[in-house]
């Protein structure tokens, strides 16, 4: 079955303790990314990873690092983590056409809500 | 810069009726669009999507969305929603550089 895993799917910690929220992907897709779910504000992107180790800031960045060094996996890491991260995290991935175009869906895992205290 | 803008953040409507989730976007280059569907706990599923062609494009459980060039819109209807429809909805366009920029969502809450 095609699908984006991620975890955990929940997860409370403390300010300033450094997490990694892992996400794979079972389809051979190259681009990957994170994005935040907020109240009011949609989808925001983390960070996007056009294949591997080619990683790339999205619109908000700040405060989240991310590695590709294998296809499938795409792991988000909160170095010190505070309470404005508290959020709804979801990652996905997609595969772009040959053609330069994109006929694809992009999938996207069940999300990991995150509490920071 | 390009963004999506949904004009409604809470649909209330009850079953059988029919319902109209509005979606505007800006962009100058051409665009692919999508509507994005999230029942509650769950991740994002594609419902459907414009690349190119027919400016009306259905889903399989009765959606229907049209792209409308002259007035940058991509407007999701449904003529008879079900309970099950109950769910937050969110438009997307894709950017050259193949990222989804995503409106704020609709919630839609299907009484009966």
């Amino acid at each position: 079955e095609a699908q984006v895993t991620q975890n955990p799917r929940y997860l409370i910690t403390v300010t300033g303790k450094k997490l990694t929220v892992t996400c794979s992907q079972n389809m051979n897709h190259e681009y990957m990314s994170w994005y935040r779910q907020d109240p009011g504000l949609g989808l925001r992107q983390i960070y996007y990873s056009m294949n591997v180790e080619v990683t790339d800031k999205g619109d908000v960045p700040e405060g989240y690092k991310v590695s590709r060094k294998e296809k499938r996996n795409f792991p988000l890491i909160l170095e010190s983590p505070s309470p404005n991260q508290t959020s709804l995290y979801f990652c996905a991935s997609s595969s772009p056409t040959g053609t330069g175009g994109w006929d694809t869906e992009a999938f996207f895992g069940q999300g990991t809500r995150l509490t920071v205290v | 810069a390009q963004s999506v803008t949904q004009l409604d953040s809470q649909v209330p409507v009850f079953e059988e009726a029919p319902v109209e989730l509005r979606c505007n976007y800006s962009s100058s280059v051409s665009v692919y669009l999508f509507w994005y569907v999230q029942y509650p706990n769950q991740g994002l599923q594609l419902l459907l999507k414009y690349l190119s062609g027919s400016t009306l494009v259905e889903s399989i459980n009765g959606f229907e969305a049209e792209f409308n060039k002259s007035q940058t819109s991509f407007h999701l209807r449904k003529p008879s929603v079900h309970i099950s429809d109950t769910a937050e909805y969110f438009c997307a366009v894709l950017l050259p550089d193949y990222k989804l920029s995503f409106g704020a969502g609709t919630t839609v809450t299907v009484r009966a």
